[in-house]
C-alpha cells in the first residue's frame, strides 16, 4: 500500500511569484486535506477535498486555493506569493470523508518565498 | 473557536526518566484526539490516536490519555531514549462538520544519554 507522497519536496520562489504543490493521496483515500506549518508553531487547516469538491476551508485568503482530480491526487496553489508563505506544507488524506476519521500525512513540501 | 494548548514547549531530559507531556483544549465537542511525532524539517507521524468515548490508547513505550470533559490529554513515555528526541504534538478533530485537525504547538523533547 502506498502511503501519502508530495512534490516537489523543497521549493524556492520570489514574492509575488505563483506556486502549485502537488499531493497523491494514499491508496483507496478520497479525502484529502491541506495544512501550513510555519517554523516552531503547529499545523494550520487550509482547506480540504472530498470527491473533487471543495468540503472546508480554513482562515486562508483566496489566493490559497486547490483542486482535487478523479484519481483523488490534489493539487495547492498559491498566487502572489508574500515572504510569510515560507513553511513547510503538509497533505493528508483519509480513507471515506466522514467526521473523526484517521488523517495519514505526507513528508511535506518545504517553500521558501524570498 | 477550539484553541489547543501543549505545555511545556520545550523539554530536556536524561536518558531513561518518565516523562509526561500535556495538551490542554477548549471545546470538548471533540470526535477524537491524536498525537504527532514530527523530526526535524519532516512530516508526521501518528503516534496514537484517541477516539472521544475512550480514555486511553497504549503503545510500546507510549500511553495517552484523554480526559474531554476537563479538555485534558497527557501523553506518557516511558523510559525515554535518545531516538525519542522530536517535536510532539496533539491535535483534535472537532468541533466541526468535516474531518479537519487543530493543532497545538508542540513540545519539543531532547533526550541526552
Amino acid at each position: 500500500e502506498t502511503g501519502v507522497t508530495q512534490s516537489p519536496t523543497h521549493l524556492i520562489k520570489t514574492r509575488g511569484q505563483q506556486v502549485t504543490l502537488r499531493c497523491s493521496s494514499q491508496s483507496g483515500h478520497n479525502t484529502v486535506s491541506w495544512y501550513q506549518q510555519a517554523l516552531g508553531q503547529g499545523p494550520q487547516f487550509i482547506f480540504q477535498y472530498y470527491r473533487e469538491e471543495e468540503n472546508g476551508r480554513g482562515n486562508f485568503p483566496p489566493r490559497f486555493s486547490g483542486l482535487q482530480f478523479p484519481n483523488y491526487s490534489s493539487e495547492l496553489n498559491v498566487n502572489a506569493l508574500e515572504l510569510d508563505d515560507s513553511a513547510l506544507y503538509l497533505c493528508a488524506s483519509s480513507p471515506l470523508g466522514g467526521n473523526g476519521e484517521t488523517q495519514y500525512f505526507g513528508p511535506g513540501t518545504r517553500l521558501l518565498v524570498l | 473557536k477550539q484553541e489547543v494548548t501543549q505545555i511545556p514547549a520545550a523539554l530536556s531530559v536524561p536518558e531513561g526518566e518518565n516523562l509526561v507531556l500535556n495538551c490542554s483544549f477548549t471545546d470538548s465537542a471533540i470526535y477524537n484526539l491524536q498525537w504527532f511525532r514530527q523530526d526535524p524539517g519532516k512530516g508526521l507521524t501518528s503516534l496514537l490516536l484517541i477516539q472521544s468515548s475512550q480514555r486511553e490508547q497504549t503503545s510500546g513505550r507510549l500511553n495517552a490519555s484523554l480526559d474531554k470533559s476537563s479538555g485534558r490529554s497527557t501523553l506518557y513515555i516511558a523510559a525515554s531514549q535518545p531516538g525519542d528526541s522530536a517535536t510532539y504534538l496533539c491535535a483534535v478533530n472537532g468541533p466541526g462538520g468535516y474531518n479537519k485537525l487543530i493543532f497545538g504547538a508542540g513540545t519539543r523533547l531532547a533526550v541526552h544519554p
